[in-house]
C-alpha cells in the first residue's frame, strides 16, 4: 500500500501568522497529492493538489511544495485568519486509491 | 458539491442488525469510494468501485460488502453491524476530467449501541 504520515497533529497560529503541515509518504508510485479542509461536522473540501511533476503550487494565500527525493510534501498558508481554522488532511494518490494522513487541527487566534 | 449524496445521513441501530447505507451521484462518474473517519485515524478506505459490478476492497473492510449494481448508486453494507463500526462514513466520487480529484458527500453518522 503507502503509509502517509502527518505533522504535526494539532498547531496555534496568531492571526497573520504563516501555517505549515507537514506530510511524508512511503511510495514513489505516488503521484498526485491533494490536500483537505475539513470544518466541524462538514464534509473534506478540497483545498489545493499538486501532481508529480511540479515542485511547487500557489492559489492566493495556500500553497503546496512537493519534494519527490524525499518523498514529503507540504501545504503553507499564509496570513491566517480565525476561518482557516479546521482540520487539515494530506493524502497520496497511488493508482485507483487514495491514502490519507491523520489531520492536522489547526486554530488560528485572533 | 459534484451532485453526491448519501442516505441516511444519521442512523442509530443496534449491534448485529444488518445496515446498507447509500451513496449516489449525478455525474456518471466511474470511481466511487466509501470511506470511515474515526478521530486519529483520518479517512480510511473500506472498499472502491472502478466501474459497474466492478469492485475492490481498501484497507479495513473486514465486516463490510459493496454493491454497484448501477452506475449512480454504490451501497455499503454492514452485514451484521458491531460496535467498533460506529463511525462517520464519507462516500467520494473521482472527477476524472479534473485529474484525479476526489470530492466526498456529505457524510453518513453511524451509531451502533
Amino acid at each position: 500500500g503507502e503509509n502517509v504520515e502527518q505533522h504535526p497533529s494539532t498547531l496555534s497560529v496568531q492571526e497573520g501568522d504563516s501555517a505549515v503541515i507537514k506530510c511524508t509518504y512511503s511510495d514513489s508510485a505516488s503521484n498526485y497529492f491533494p490536500w483537505y479542509k475539513q470544518e466541524l461536522g462538514k464534509r473534506p473540501q478540497l483545498i489545493i493538489d499538486i501532481r508529480s511533476n511540479v515542485g511547487e503550487k500557489k492559489d492566493q494565500r495556500i500553497a503546496v511544495t512537493l519534494n519527490k527525493t524525499a518523498k514529503h510534501f507540504s501545504l503553507h498558508i499564509t496570513e491566517t485568519q480565525p476561518e482557516d481554522s479546521a482540520v487539515y488532511f494530506c493524502a497520496a494518490q497511488k493508482g485507483r486509491q487514495f491514502y490519507f494522513g491523520t489531520g492536522t487541527s489547526l486554530t488560528v487566534i485572533p | 458539491d459534484a451532485g453526491i449524496t448519501q442516505s441516511p445521513r444519521h442512523k442509530v441501530t443496534e449491534t448485529g442488525t444488518p445496515v446498507t447505507l447509500r451513496c449516489h451521484q449525478t455525474e456518471n462518474h466511474r470511481y466511487m469510494y466509501w470511506y470511515r473517519q474515526d478521530p486519529g485515524h483520518g479517512l480510511r478506505l473500506i472498499h472502491y468501485s472502478y466501474g459497474v459490478k466492478d469492485t475492490d476492497k481498501g484497507e479495513v473492510s473486514d465486516g463490510y460488502s459493496v454493491s454497484r449494481s448501477k452506475t449512480e448508486d454504490f451501497l455499503l453494507t454492514l452485514e451484521s453491524a458491531t460496535s467498533s463500526q460506529t463511525s462517520v462514513y464519507f462516500c467520494a466520487i473521482r472527477r476524472e476530467l479534473d485529474g484525479e480529484t476526489q470530492y466526498f458527500g456529505p457524510g453518513t453518522r453511524l451509531l451502533v449501541l
